[in-house]
């Protein structure tokens, strides 16, 4: 059983740049979500995707958005970079179903200069 | 709004200590929750999963508890070794029929000394 997976693992960008991140699912699950972590910091939550569709955000502004593909894996896309987008963003997938435990990846570490 | 809390923020332990981490939510309206470790600059893995339906889950040395009427959580961990150095989040889960988001605490740091 493969995990969850994540790509890259660092980008350095600069602030007004756009970014793409992105997420492979752990096999047999189908939704996906996404955190951002600020260093020291709980994650926060950003939204979640489930057949290909947002069902859920948090208090993340609209240049923050995302997609699932229908195999399941996910891009986080982040316009007009600012300086406190700096973070660890991690993505978590989980099967809809009884638990919903959720499975996190290794994480993208994006810090923009 | 859920609100997490998790004490102390940071705890240092001689190898062999049992201990006791503990998380605290405002909202008792909760679907599951979640302790996770993790490591420096590492994703998060997860320990023990508790529906809410639960009072407690054990794997190997760790033992997690629910009182979701006091809104309260517990991690147990026994015989600490140096290898459970990391820093420790519980999350709460809210499922609004769309799906489980989580909401975390700030984490306990542990540092086990040998």
């Amino acid at each position: 059983e493969t995990g969850v997976t994540q790509s890259p693992t660092h980008l350095i960008k600069t602030r007004g740049q756009q970014v793409t991140l992105r997420c492979s699912s752990q096999s047999g699950h189908n939704t996906v979500s996404w955190y951002q972590q600020a260093l020291g910091q709980g994650p926060q939550f950003i939204f979640q995707y489930y057949r290909e569709e947002e069902n859920g955000r948090g208090n993340f502004p609209p240049r923050f958005s995302g997609l699932q593909f229908p195999n399941y894996s996910s891009e986080l896309n982040v316009n007009a970079l600012e300086l406190d987008d700096s973070a660890l963003y991690l993505c978590a997938s989980s099967f809809r179903g009884k638990t919903y435990e959720q499975y996190f990846g290794p994480g993208t570490r994006l810090t923009v200069t | 709004k859920q609100e997490v809390t998790q004490i102390p923020a940071a705890l240092s332990v001689p190898e062999g200590e049992n201990l006791v981490l503990n998380c605290s939510f405002t909202d008792s309206a909760i679907y599951n929750l979640q302790w996770f470790r993790q490591d420096p600059g590492k994703g998060l893995t997860s320990l023990l999963l508790i529906q809410s339906s639960q009072r407690e889950q054990t794997s190997g040395r760790l033992n997690a508890s629910l009182d979701k009427s006091s809104g309260r959580s517990t991690l147990y961990i026994a015989a600490s070794q140096p290898g459970d150095s990391a820093t420790y989040l519980c999350a709460v889960g809210l499922d609004n029929n769309a799906g489980n988001m989580l909401t975390f605490g700030g984490g306990t740091r542990l540092m086990v000394k040998p």
